[in-house]
């Protein structure tokens, strides 16, 4: 079935550096990727969706300035944590759809720790 | 906006009782509805779905029905097993193919 990956899965950076997480669809093309991120014990909250070949729609409350979203071909999307902060630690899980009305498959998710 | 409710949780149900998680959905449109599961330390996982108004969705023994009536999507099962401890979470997938999710419930199941 189509797999979606994350890289990295676990990430650990100092307070103020950039860091950035790839999300690729392994075998099908996604013109549209979505970006959640997910506190501990808590929902998945949408933060953008990503547009392959155009800007990236935020939700609102997410700074888009702080969450950089690049979704450079159909089959990767990138999100950069911007001079990240203790509190942007989370687990972030990106999504892709196989279709137009296909399946939604979810990778597996990039744990974030700011320190 | 579109939102998803859900019962909150912890659930904490002895092997081989009923369960039920309720949740109800306010969307514009016609949404398809989502069960999902996450295992401890796991990605979420679809339990399964339903496209359309009285569809029945079911998978593992879990089954769900969308109620349109109601806006309602509760999730059953007649006989949980201590395998079924994780964290369910409903979710509606909007018109543009964004998924919001309700809260999630916890559930462990006791031997």
């Amino acid at each position: 079935g189509a797999v979606v990956s994350q890289h990295p899965s676990w990430v650990i950076c100092k307070s103020g550096t950039s860091v950035k997480i790839e999300c690729r669809s392994l075998d099908f093309q996604a013109t549209t990727m979505f970006w959640y991120r997910q506190f501990p014990k808590q929902s998945l909250m949408l933060m953008a969706t990503s547009n392959e070949g155009s800007k990236a729609t935020y939700e609102q409350g997410v700074e888009k300035d702080k969450f950089l979203i690049n979704h450079a071909s159909l089959t990767l999307s990138t999100l950069t944590v911007t001079s990240a902060h203790p509190e942007d630690s989370s687990f972030y899980i990106c999504s892709a759809n196989s279709g137009l009305a296909g399946t939604q498959y979810f990778g597996p998710g990039t744990r974030l720790l700011v320190l | 906006g579109d939102s998803v409710t859900q019962m909150e949780g912890p659930v904490t149900l002895s092997e081989e009782a009923f369960l039920t998680i309720n949740c109800t959905y306010t969307a514009t449109g016609y949404p398809s509805l989502f069960w999902y599961v996450q295992y401890p330390g796991e990605g979420l996982q679809l339990l399964l779905k339903a496209t359309k108004a009285d569809d029945k969705g079911s998978n593992k023994g879990f089954e769900a029905t969308y109620r349109k009536e109601t806006t309602s999507f509760h999730l059953e099962k007649g006989s949980v097993q201590v395998s079924d401890s994780a964290v369910y979470f409903c979710a509606l997938r909007a018109t543009g193919n964004q998924f919001y999710f309700g809260t999630g419930t916890s559930l462990t199941v006791i031997p």
